[in-house]
């Protein structure tokens, strides 16, 4: 079961367009996790996000947990080629998982940003 | 910064043997994990361990997988009898609580069954 949808699946901008990218559940989920990961790297934390409604800003990235904790999303603001990298989100404590408090991840993002 | 490694980087091996992947978590973490990413697939759980245990595992870690923290060190990921399918890229990471807590990954074992 696919708990985590994610979307787009690939998206390609120029330097300097806004982006947003989605994670959709049918799910309640604890927190939500981002994380970004790099070819042959493992994948790195970006936020945590726990409270329903919950905003929270890395410089140009603005996440958001929506206020029913089964959605999330990610607003890159003025992207950078640096930008560039697969964007996962991650759930934990989902009601209907049978994993307790493991971490699920989505499929991801992929982003590239051209100069 | 502290930082989880693995070893190897890659593991080539035939069907039917035996690996071992080996990590070393950040040292004050209590939460060890191991994931593996089939190319071009999500990133997928196997096994939590705490204190000298598994708390949970998926439905992925049949009995052909088993974990072991053999010393104060190391937490390693055994599989018995590989198969063409088990070929992934197998990541660990750590964690200093199980409870909304970022996870730590290593960079990944890139096992190839032939």
């Amino acid at each position: 079961t696919q708990l985590l949808e994610q979307s787009p699946q690939f998206l390609s901008i120029q330097e300097g367009e806004n982006l947003t990218v989605y994670c959709n559940s049918s799910s309640v989920f604890s927190s939500l996790q981002w994380y970004r990961q790099e070819p042959g790297e493992g994948p790195v934390l970006l936020v945590t996000v726990v409270t329903g409604g919950e905003v929270k800003k890395l410089k140009r990235l603005t996440f958001q947990f929506g206020d029913a904790r089964k959605d999330s999303s990610l607003h890159i603001t003025a992207a950078q080629p640096g930008d560039t990298g697969l964007y996962l989100c991650a759930g934990a404590g989902a009601l209907e998982s049978n994993s307790g408090y493991a971490l699920n991840f989505g499929k991801g993002t992929s982003l590239l940003v051209t100069p | 910064e502290p930082e989880v490694t693995q070893t190897p980087s890659h593991q080539v091996t035939q069907m039917g043997q035996e690996v071992i992947l080996r990590c070393v978590p950040i040292s004050n973490h209590l939460y060890f994990y191991w994931y593996r990413q089939i190319l071009g697939q999500k990133v997928e759980f196997l096994v939590s361990f705490y204190n000298n245990e598994i708390s949970e595992k998926s439905e992925i870690f049949d009995d052909q997988f088993s974990v072991e923290r053999p010393d104060g060190s190391n937490f390693t990921l055994k599989i018995r009898s590989t198969k063409l399918e088990d070929s992934a890229m197998y990541f660990c990471a750590s964690s200093t609580w199980i409870y909304n807590s970022p996870l730590h990954f290593g960079n990944g074992t890139r096992l190839t069954v032939t």
